[in-house]
């Protein structure tokens, strides 16, 4: 099963405006990251966050993690065209000699130019 | 460099029929993963070769699924007697030794008629 979901399912926005995109997951972890992915292929990765690290930053992106509430948040500032896409997060329980990752159900990012 | 490579990238087969789907990981990647995406969701991990061993195969759905790595570089994943239900995109990953990210192949889209 699906280790995490994503709020919202769909977002639509405006050029330039800001995209928050939420994670909730279930179990304990070592790391979160959050992937980005086109038409449905490939997977690119954008971002990992430890579970003592509470933000992150990358570029135009900023994650914010809470283990306490077993939540993150992706933030993608500015946004451009390019950007629309699927933005998955994905957990890594940190089983010892694996790094599988849980993925959650995604969130449909578009920007309108 | 090159990046993770599947071959074929679309595969139609009739209900009953083996299949096998491969994947390069990059060179000198020493993990491997499988992952199964179907429309609509995030990606869910199959199983997990550190070098030549499977570490980690309690994704696979059951034993129509095998996968093998013999030298540790290519992999394969083998689908005996397909069904309708096998039908999703078939993604691989790979990750050198210590690092957590993963870098994801194109997949392979599966369409079992």
């Amino acid at each position: 099963s699906q280790q995490g979901e994503e709020d919202p399912q769909a977002l639509s926005i405006q050029e330039g405006e800001n995209a928050t995109m939420n994670c909730s997951y279930k179990t304990s972890i070592n790391n979160l990251q959050w992937y980005r992915q086109n038409s449905g292929r490939g997977l690119v990765h954008l971002i990992l966050i430890r579970s003592n690290e509470r933000e992150k930053h990358s570029g135009r992106l900023r994650v914010t993690l809470d283990t306490s509430k077993k939540s993150s948040s992706l933030l993608i500032t500015a946004s451009r065209a390019a950007d629309t896409a699927s933005y998955f997060c994905a957990t890594d329980p940190g089983q010892t000699g694996a790094n599988n990752l849980f993925f959650g159900t995604g969130t449909r990012l578009t920007v309108i130019p | 460099g090159a990046g993770v490579s599947q071959t074929p990238s679309n595969k139609v087969t009739e209900k009953g029929k083996y299949v096998e789907l491969r994947c390069d990981p990059i060179s000198g990647h020493t993990a491997l993963y499988w992952y199964r995406q179907s429309l609509g969701q995030g990606p869910e991990f199959l199983i997990y070769f550190q070098g030549t061993g499977a570490a980690d195969d309690s994704g696979l759905p059951n034993d129509r699924f095998f996968a093998v790595r013999p030298e540790g570089s290519v992999s394969t994943l083998k689908i005996q007697r397909t069904e309708r239900g096998d039908s999703a995109v078939y993604l691989c990953a790979s990750s050198p030794r210590g690092e957590e990210t993963q870098y994801f192949g194109p997949g392979t889209r599966l369409l079992v008629l």
